[in-house]
């Protein structure tokens, strides 16, 4: 079975550009994860989803970050305009209803 | 109180030592509880879930205490290859936020050869 597919897997670019990363969760969750992780600050929730309805945005950290989630098997995550400080690696994560969440690869960021 | 704390370790370990993780926890409607284990690198992968009677798979012994707010996670005869952060996860409640879960900062283990 597919996992969660992230892409791209290594994004670099440079300060004030847009960034935009893709999710598409397993099949039959209906939860999805973003999060943000990195040496100083940990794994950290940015947003999560249920049945397509952004529940909890709490964890996105300004307004040049927005998610979408148009259909069951999509989301994306946009930064923009994107600051050297977004440097992290981005995971998404889907679950069923109080399941475990299993996350994708990841997308390593580099903001130059 | 942090929502969910870990020592950080790092904790190295002889090949076929046991050792023991534990994991505090600061809301008590919490609900569901799973230890993953996250490679250098690597995404979180779900390592176990914990359930309220304690539960075994292999060598991994998870237990729950709801009274003190703590879970554990107890590896036996360690191998090489469980060298890794293992992060414990708290799902946060309420029942309208019911699938946020919060992460722990994780405690690295390294086993030594």
């Amino acid at each position: 079975d597919a996992g969660v597919i992230q892409s791209p897997r290594h994004e670099v670019t440079e300060m004030g550009q847009e960034v935009t990363l893709r999710c598409k969760p397993i099949s039959g969750h209906n939860s999805l994860f973003w999060y943000r992780q990195t040496m100083m600050r940990g794994l950290e929730l940015l947003i999560y989803f249920n049945n397509n309805v952004p529940i909890d945005d709490s964890g996105m950290p300004e307004d040049r970050f927005s998610a979408k989630m148009p259909n069951a098997s999509f989301s994306t995550l946009k930064i923009q305009p994107s600051e050297p400080r977004d440097s992290a690696v981005y995971f998404c994560a889907s679950s069923q209803h109080g399941g475990a969440q299993h996350f994708g690869d990841g997308t390593r960021l580099s903001i130059l | 109180r942090k929502e969910v704390e870990q020592d950080p370790g790092p904790f190295n370990v002889p090949e076929g030592a046991t050792v023991a993780f534990n994991c505090t926890y600061s809301n008590s409607a919490s609900q569901s509880f799973f230890w993953y284990r996250q490679d250098c690198r690597k995404e979180p992968k779900l390592l176990m879930s914990v359930y309220s009677s304690g539960n075994e798979d292999g060598r991994f012994t998870a237990q729950l205490n709801r009274a003190s707010q703590y879970i554990s996670l107890l590896i036996r005869d360690s191998k090489l290859s469980d060298s890794a952060t293992y992060l414990c996860v708290v799902n946060w409640g309420p029942k309208t936020s019911y699938d946020k879960v919060i992460f722990g900062p994780g405690t690295s283990l390294s086993v030594i050869p």
